[in-house]
């Protein structure tokens, strides 16, 4: 069974920085693509970043490039988003998800406030 | 301001056929595939339909997409009460090299 559990969502500071994480099981995770959605409250879905199996490439939303860098470790299936110089605008719930959304983790709450 | 649009909201009575809109540009559905998933109320989106017209095995056929040039639709018949979720359209954007979503639309089962 495939199965994607997201992790270190918290409180921030504006300014801050938070790690998430996100933990594959189920499927061969060198195989596909690995992205990061957003879903600000009470609103819709945003595409966050995307990498490669090889984590050869990754794309970024425009509202995160230099802040945001997602990375990923084969070795531990294991999927990260690196958020630096937070804003409040960034509050949202984080998703990882595999290739094209076929798969969502449950999603981690980030809350950037003072 | 979403770069796919789609109508806010949507309703229906049990039983009837409902359709939703997605459109776009020749940047993003004319070139590329659209994809359509249901979110339930504080649960993460599911997969409805990819490939533009493809359910993913589980997912009912009464559940149905299609695209035609800058413009895609969700079509549901045979409306249930649990259908009565947040629905996405989603695709590849070649201009902004990344993924694009729908504003979403929010189906009522009157």
């Amino acid at each position: 069974e495939v199965q994607l559990v997201d992790s270190g969502g918290g409180l921030v500071q504006p300014g801050g920085s938070l790690r998430l994480s996100c933990a594959a099981s189920g499927f061969t995770f060198t195989s596909y693509w690995m992205n990061w959605v957003r879903q600000r409250p009470g609103k819709g879905l945003e595409w966050v970043a995307n990498i490669k199996q090889d984590g050869s490439e990754k794309n970024y939303v425009d509202s995160v490039k230099g802040r945001f860098t997602i990375s990923r470790d084969n070795a531990k299936n294991s999927l990260y988003l690196q958020m630096n110089s937070l804003r409040a605008e960034d509050t949202a719930v984080y998703y990882c998800s595999r290739s094209h959304f076929d798969y969502w983790g449950q999603g981690t709450l980030v809350i950037v406030s003072s | 301001q979403s770069v796919l649009t789609q109508p806010p909201s949507a309703s229906g009575t049990p039983g009837q056929r409902v359709t939703i809109s997605c459109s776009g540009s020749s940047s993003n559905i004319r070139r590329n595939t659209v994809n359509w998933y249901q979110q339930l109320p504080v649960t993460a989106p599911k997969l409805l339909i990819n490939g533009d017209n493809q359910r993913p095995s589980g997912v009912p056929d009464r559940f149905s997409g299609s695209k035609s040039g800058t413009s895609a639709s969700l079509a549901i018949s045979g409306l249930q009460s649990e259908d009565e979720a947040d629905y996405y359209c989603a695709t590849w954007d070649d201009s902004l090299n990344g993924w694009v979503f729908g504003g979403g639309t929010k189906l009522t089962v009157l």
